[in-house]
């Protein structure tokens, strides 16, 4: 089946450490997305990443660092600067159509909810 | 980025019809009209989305204002399963229709009566 995987499902650490958050995808999307979602609020941009080796900050990059190694990765790790990292975090990918009146949809990985204890 | 409105919270019986509408009034002659839904602990699903046309697939309907000011999504005949929050998103052809991220309000929840 293709889609996209987040994992850990639940993750939890003690504040001040460094943590990584997976993101694997086979639907051979050239972009990738992290996003942040705090209770009861809508999803916020982190990171993305529109081609290998390459990728640009969100709203919300600050605590957070990227890589983009493989077209099917997008690790997301979550410093000790990050100041108030408990929450939802959410990976998505696209196709990048080229011209004007292109559209991407974005599919959504389960998330990963992490909590800092 | 131009901005969308929608109501916080929507109550429906099911198997009937629901409306949920968008406004944006500011939006751009080329800016994408997206819907996504997000059910209980899981991640965004795409639902539908419009430029200037009604548009028509099996989950939804999405009714475009003539003004494209506002839209509606339908959902023809809810079911309990159709209980999320439903975000109305809108992109512009500059950032290739959301292929630099897309811009998440707080969406509206549907609650589904049975």
């Amino acid at each position: 089946d293709g889609g996209i995987t987040q994992s850990p499902k639940y993750l939890f650490r003690k504040e001040g450490q460094n943590v990584t958050l997976s993101c694997e995808q086979n639907l051979n999307h050239d972009a990738m997305y992290w996003y942040r979602q705090d209770p009861g609020q809508g999803l916020r941009l982190i990171y993305y990443s529109q081609i290998v080796n390459d990728f640009q900050k969100g709203d919300i990059a600050e605590g957070y660092s990227v890589s983009r190694e493989k077209k099917e990765s997008f690790p997301l790790t979550v410093t000790s600067a990050q100041k108030n990292p408990t929450a939802f975090y959410l990976c998505a990918s696209s196709i990048v159509l080229a011209g004007s009146s292109s559209y991407n949809e974005q599919f959504f990985g389960p998330g990963t909810r992490l909590t800092v204890l | 980025d131009a901005k969308t409105t929608q109501p916080n919270s929507m109550e429906s019986n099911e198997e009937e019809p629901v409306h949920l509408p968008c406004n944006h009034s500011t939006i751009s002659g080329t800016d994408y009209i997206h819907w996504y839904r997000q059910l209980p602990s899981q991640g965004p699903e795409y639902v539908i989305h419009g430029l200037t046309s009604n548009v028509n697939n099996r989950m939804a309907s999405l009714a475009i204002a003539e003004d494209r000011k506002s839209s509606t999504l339908i959902l023809h005949r809810a079911t309990l399963r159709d209980a999320a929050v439903y975000y109305c998103i809108l992109t512009g052809t500059d950032s290739g229709g959301g292929a630099d991220g897309l811009t998440f309000g707080k969406g509206t929840h549907l609650i589904i009566q049975p």
